[in-house]
């Protein structure tokens, strides 16, 4: 069975620093590994995916992850926070077939103080 | 990537009465969506793959003669909370498939049951 596991509930950072939230995942096969970004009361919006190729990826907002088979994670980073980044970020792996169902991390909520 | 809707965006209702959310893509076609359920500062739960022209595929644990779904069309699938208790009061959240299995999500509706 399949499943995510972000360790981190809960983050604080200060804003213009680092950040780095971690996920590490269970599948059986080849995943396909997503990021999302949920403010309150909204939808979830993607921040990236990683399918094939190379192991780093870009996303929108400044967000970039990397792909570590050999670890079983996907983390996500951003070198400079802003306080707009303030929200919960939840991970999520999923197969490569058609129409597949993901399955997400239980989130991780970032803070960002001044 | 798709564009989703939801409808309505919150909703208050009695207990008992039956409560129905629409879930629309606007620019893409759907032969599937998903319907997630959210509890406060918890991930997401999937609740059921909405199939159009057959039926919903229903998680484990998920009654399927309270959350009645029908997939209409290839862009409208409608979630019914039936006889609704305090209980049911959550946010629902729909998603629409991309070309690699990321899932684009709608705005999400609050329901309330008084």
């Amino acid at each position: 069975a399949q499943s995510v596991t972000q360790p981190d509930i809960h983050i604080t950072v200060s804003e213009g620093a680092s950040l780095e939230l971690r996920c590490n995942y269970s599948y059986g096969a080849t995943p396909y590994l997503f990021w999302y970004v949920q403010s309150p009361g909204q939808g979830l919006q993607l921040l990236l995916k990683y399918f094939s190729g190379d192991t780093l990826v870009q996303g929108i907002k400044g967000f970039e992850a990397e792909f570590k088979r050999s670890q079983s994670s996907f983390n996500l980073r951003k070198p400079s926070v802003h306080w707009s980044d303030a929200a919960e970020y939840f991970c999520a792996v999923g197969g490569i077939g058609g129409n597949e169902k993901l399955t997400f991390g239980t989130g991780t909520r970032l803070t960002i103080i001044p | 990537g798709a564009v989703v809707s939801q409808h309505p965006s919150w909703v208050i209702c009695k207990s008992g009465t039956s409560v129905k959310i629409e879930c629309r893509s606007l620019d893409f076609q759907a032969t599937t969506m998903f319907w997630y359920r959210q509890f406060p500062k918890q991930s997401l739960m999937l609740m059921a793959t909405s199939n159009e022209g057959s039926k919903a595929t229903y998680e484990q644990g998920v009654e399927k003669d309270k959350f009645l779904i029908n997939h209409a069309s290839l862009t409208l699938s409608t979630l019914t909370v039936t006889s609704a208790h305090p209980e049911d009061s959550s946010f629902y959240i729909c998603s629409v498939p991309g070309s690699y299995n990321e899932q684009f999500f709608g705005p999400g509706t609050r329901l309330t049951v008084l």
